[in-house]
């Protein structure tokens, strides 16, 4: 079955800075990876997807996410980030051949004035 | 509106009680799901449903039943609750493709006292 690591709990940074969420994943077939949102007392929404094509993908609220198969990687960035992108972002994979979503452990993203 | 909607918001009650909570879906979409999240915000599939039939159920006890009347509704019933099911329980839809994103409700925060 496929797994996800998210590497980092939370990441703090200042209002304005760039941030790097990091996401691995683990399969052994082809997989479909994405990314999502939650804000606080909310369900998830869906940031961005990757499933085939174009390596670098480009989602809501200015995020985008790299797709790398050699290093297994999935990783989330935002050039700039605001105050209202305090959220929780989870990575998340499914493969192929099943729709058995699987969530990373979230990271807390906090951005301070 | 179209969404995922999950009733109640909010759930208080005692150990050993026995409560359901609802989900409804009119997104047209023929797969449903329940989520759990713990105070640590990890996220953990408990069941799916394909058009009524069950098609991933995880390792949770059985005081947890689900039940699908149709595509559009999946319910979760808990019986002889524990202090350790107080989570938020999470609903979700997509359609069966691996590859589409599903789609949360708000949560019902279940609090067991």
């Amino acid at each position: 079955a496929q797994s996800v690591t998210q590497l980092d709990s939370q990441v703090p940074v200042f209002e304005e800075a760039p941030v790097e969420l990091r996401c691995n994943y683990s399969s052994s077939v082809s997989v479909y990876l994405f990314w999502y949102v939650q804000y606080p007392n909310q369900g998830l929404q869906l940031l961005l997807k990757y499933l085939s094509g174009s390596t670098l993908v480009k989602g809501i609220n200015g995020f985008e996410a790299e797709f790398n198969k050699s290093q297994t990687s999935f990783h989330l960035r935002k050039p700039s980030v605001h105050i209202s992108d305090t959220a929780e972002y989870f990575c998340a994979v499914s493969s192929y051949n099943n729709n058995d979503m699987r969530f990373g452990a979230g990271t807390r993203l906090t951005v301070k004035p | 509106d179209t969404a995922v909607s999950q009733t109640p918001k909010y759930l208080v009650t005692q150990m050993g009680n026995d409560k359901s909570i609802k989900c409804e879906q009119n997104l047209g979409h023929d797969t449903m799901y329940w989520y759990k999240q713990d105070s640590k915000k990890f996220l953990k599939i408990m069941f799916s449903y394909n058009n009524k039939e069950l098609i991933i159920n995880e390792t949770v006890p059985n005081r947890f039943s689900p039940k699908s009347p149709d595509k559009a509704h999946l319910n979760l019933h808990i019986n002889s609750l524990e202090l350790g099911d107080s989570a938020v329980y999470f609903c979700a839809s997509s359609y069966r493709d691996s590859y589409s994103p599903l789609h949360f409700g708000n949560g019902t925060r279940l609090t067991v006292t």
